[in-house]
C-alpha cells in the first residue's frame, strides 16, 4: 500500500509553461484535494474531487485545472505557469465511510516558478 | 468566513520541556478539530482530532482539548523530544459534502527541540 504518491517532487518552471502535477492513491478512497503551502499562510485548498467525474473549486482554484477520470488519479493542472504559483503542493486523500474523514497527505511537489 | 489562528513560531524549546501551541478559531457551526504534524520533508499527518465540545484528542503524549466557551484547541504535550520537531498545523472541518471534508489550516508553528 503506497498510500497518496505525488510526482514530480520537485520541479522548475518559466512563467509561462505549462505542467501537469501527478497524484494518485491506492486507497480506493473517493476524495481527493489538492492544497498549496505558503509561508506563513498555512495550507490553502485550491480543488478537490468527491469522486470520478465529480470536481469543485476550493478557496484559491485561479490559474489551476483539474480533472478525475478514475478514482486513483487527480491530477493538477497549470496552463501558463506564473511567479505566483512558486509553492509546495500537496495533495491529499479520505474516505467517507470509514467516518473519520482523516485526510491523508502525498509528500508534496515543491514547485518554483522564475 | 472560518478561520483558524495559531500561536506565530518559531518555538524553541529544550528536550524534556513541557509544550503549548495555542490554536483559536473562528466557524459559523460547530467544527471538528485537527492537529497535523508535518516532519521535515514529509507530507502532513494526522496527530490527533475532537469532534465535539469538551473531547480530548491525544496521540504519541500530546493532548489538546476542544474548548467551545473560549474557542481553543491548544496543543500540550508534558515532555517533548527531539523526535517531536516538526511543524504543526491546527486545522478545523465544518464536516462534509457528499464525502468531501474541507479542512481549513492555521498558519502552522514550526516546533524545533534542542537536547
Amino acid at each position: 500500500n503506497a498510500g497518496v504518491t505525488q510526482t514530480p517532487k520537485f520541479q522548475v518552471l518559466k512563467t509561462g509553461q505549462s505542467m501537469t502535477l501527478q497524484c494518485a492513491q491506492d486507497m480506493n478512497h473517493e476524495y481527493m484535494s489538492w492544497y498549496r503551502q505558503d509561508p506563513g499562510m498555512g495550507l490553502r485548498l485550491i480543488h478537490y474531487s468527491v469522486g470520478a467525474g465529480i470536481t469543485d473549486q476550493g478557496e484559491v482554484p485561479n490559474g489551476y485545472n483539474v480533472s478525475r477520470s478514475t478514482t486513483e488519479d487527480f491530477p493538477l493542472r497549470l496552463l501558463s505557469a506564473a511567479p505566483s504559483q512558486t509553492s509546495v503542493y500537496f495533495c491529499a486523500s479520505s474516505y467517507s465511510a470509514s467516518g473519520s474523514y482523516e485526510q491523508y497527505f502525498g509528500p508534496g511537489t515543491r514547485l518554483t516558478v522564475t | 468566513g472560518d478561520s483558524v489562528t495559531q500561536m506565530e513560531g518559531p518555538v524553541t524549546l529544550s528536550e524534556e520541556a513541557f509544550l503549548t501551541i495555542n490554536c483559536t478559531y473562528t466557524a459559523t457551526g460547530y467544527p471538528s478539530l485537527f492537529w497535523y504534524v508535518q516532519y521535515p520533508g514529509e507530507g502532513l499527518q494526522l496527530l490527533l482530532k475532537a469532534t465535539k465540545a469538551d473531547d480530548k484528542g491525544s496521540n504519541k503524549g500530546f493532548e489538546a482539548t476542544y474548548r467551545k466557551e473560549t474557542t481553543s484547541f491548544h496543543l500540550e504535550k508534558g515532555s517533548v523530544q527531539v523526535s517531536d520537531s516538526a511543524v504543526y498545523f491546527c486545522a478545523l472541518s465544518l464536516g462534509h459534502t457528499q464525502g468531501a471534508q474541507k479542512l481549513v489550516f492555521g498558519q502552522g508553528t514550526r516546533l524545533t527541540i534542542n537536547p
